[in-house]
């Protein structure tokens, strides 16, 4: 499969733990987006990469988010310190060239 | 920042009938409207999507439409099969630089055989 990739695909978590979800995107995609998306939402935008750079982060992102890109190739985001407002659909999406954007299937977080 | 609302949240129809989904955005700045489809537990996957030099754009059964001056698009498809049924999000951005979409809210499409 050579689309963009997550894990974990789910992950059960007691408030106050952290976590980090990793993305695999499509080879050669320079560009790398994480998003949030809950039941009846929209994807939020939380923050994206140019190969190893991160660009733009959400004001909406809390400092208990953080993500990174080392080699400009696959991404982690880490969530610390957990809350149940945390939890959701974590979407990774990669571009290449274009603004089309191509989704992994999500990390679905459930905090207790 | 942009703003992109999305109606109906909920749309049903028979089988072989039209659906039209209807979105408007705020920043006059956005030149590049996507369309995702999302099936249920899948990930979204770009459909058709628009720029604003173009008014109409349209592949098999899927059209969007694009009005500038009103910052409204929406997509239409036509003879509509119980395989259309998903969730559709309409997304809105400027293109270049740093794109990054704001998306609507969703529309849950229903299609009866």
């Amino acid at each position: 499969d050579t689309g963009v990739s997550q894990n974990p695909r789910h992950k059960i978590t007691k408030r106050g733990q952290n976590v980090t979800f990793r993305c695999d995107p499509i080879s050669e995609h320079n560009r790398l987006y994480w998003y949030r998306q809950t039941l009846g939402q929209g994807p939020e935008f939380l923050t994206y990469f140019q190969n190893e750079a991160q660009l733009e982060k959400s004001r909406l992102l809390s400092d208990r988010f953080s993500a990174e890109r080392p080699k400009g190739s696959f991404s982690t985001l880490e969530i610390q310190r957990t809350e149940q407002g945390d939890s959701a659909m974590y979407l990774c999406a990669s571009t290449g060239g274009t603004e089309t954007q191509y989704f992994g299937p999500g990390t679905r977080l459930l905090v207790l | 920042g942009e703003n992109v609302e999305q109606h109906p949240s909920t749309l049903s129809v028979q089988e072989g009938d039209s659906a039209v989904i209807k979105c408007t955005y705020s920043d006059s700045a956005s030149n590049y409207f996507p369309w995702y489809k999302q099936e249920l537990g899948k990930r979204p996957q770009l459909i058709i999507d628009i720029r604003s030099n173009v008014g109409e754009k349209k592949d098999q059964r899927i059209a969007v439409t694009l009005n500038k001056t009103a910052k409204h698009f929406s997509l239409h498809i036509t003879e509509t099969q119980p395989e259309d049924s998903a969730v559709y999000f309409c997304a809105a951005g400027t293109s270049g630089g740093s794109y990054i979409p704001t998306f609507g809210r969703g529309t849950s499409l229903i299609v009866h055989p």
